[in-house]
């Protein structure tokens, strides 16, 4: 079946503006994560979504940041006023149950370039 | 704090074992997995060990001591298109926000 996806897959943007990353997990999927990943650095965990909810969302680095998931499916990711150290490749992940052991699938990521 | 330890950088040769060591200190313990990442493209899934011991898939083995915090990976048979970055993550119970705490990765080089 289709893995997770990410639109768009490069975003370059100017900075002071905001912009909007998709995310369509695997179908099925209860558990959904955002992680950003700075060239050559780790997984830098952002927030995780069980169902719609989210419930810590102290992991995003500042309140521009915001996350929304709906349906249970589709999550989209807001970054206002965008930053140059927002610059970042964003991945997005799905998992069968976030307690489970069931690993986390990757999406390609969305490559975000702020100028 | 959560914390996850693997070498930066290793280089080996092609056809030859190469072994990348992870150590963890976390608050709990559920799990220990490896991703491999290969440039410009997303982490996909290797091994996962929950209990002590070798889990062996095909040319990858994954070891894990709880008691040491301490898991390697083991790539057998290098091949050239091993060339990536590993990593290794844990998994935290009642962690908060962060269920996977992620390790910086190990870059590895596959030369002929």
């Amino acid at each position: 079946g289709a893995g997770v996806s990410q639109s768009p897959s490069n975003k370059v943007t100017e900075k002071g503006k905001d912009v909007e990353l998709r995310c369509d997990p695997i179908s099925g999927h209860t558990a959904l994560y955002w992680y950003r990943q700075s060239l050559g650095q780790g997984l830098e965990f952002l927030i995780y979504f069980q169902g719609n909810s989210a419930p810590d969302k102290s992991g995003l680095p500042s309140d521009r940041f915001s996350a929304e998931r709906t349906g249970g499916s589709v999550s989209t990711l807001t970054i206002q006023r965008t930053q140059q150290e927002d610059s970042a490749v964003y991945l997005c992940a799905s998992s069968l149950d976030r307690d489970g052991t069931y690993e986390q699938y990757f999406g390609p990521g969305t490559r975000l370039t702020v100028t | 704090g959560q914390n996850i330890d693997q070498p930066t950088e290793m280089t080996a040769t092609e056809g030859a074992i190469v072994q990348i060591n992870c150590t963890y200190q976390t608050s709990g313990f559920n799990g220990l997995f490896w991703y491999q990442q290969h440039a410009g493209e997303a982490p996909t899934f290797l091994s996962y060990n929950v209990l002590d011991g070798l889990e062996e898939k095909g040319r990858f083995s994954s070891f894990l001591s709880r008691s040491k915090g301490y898991s390697y990976l083991l790539l057998k048979e290098l091949q050239m298109k091993d060339s990536a970055s590993y990593l290794c993550a844990v998994r935290v119970p009642n962690s908060g926000n962060t269920p996977l705490v992620f390790g910086k990765g190990t870059r590895l080089s596959v030369i002929a």
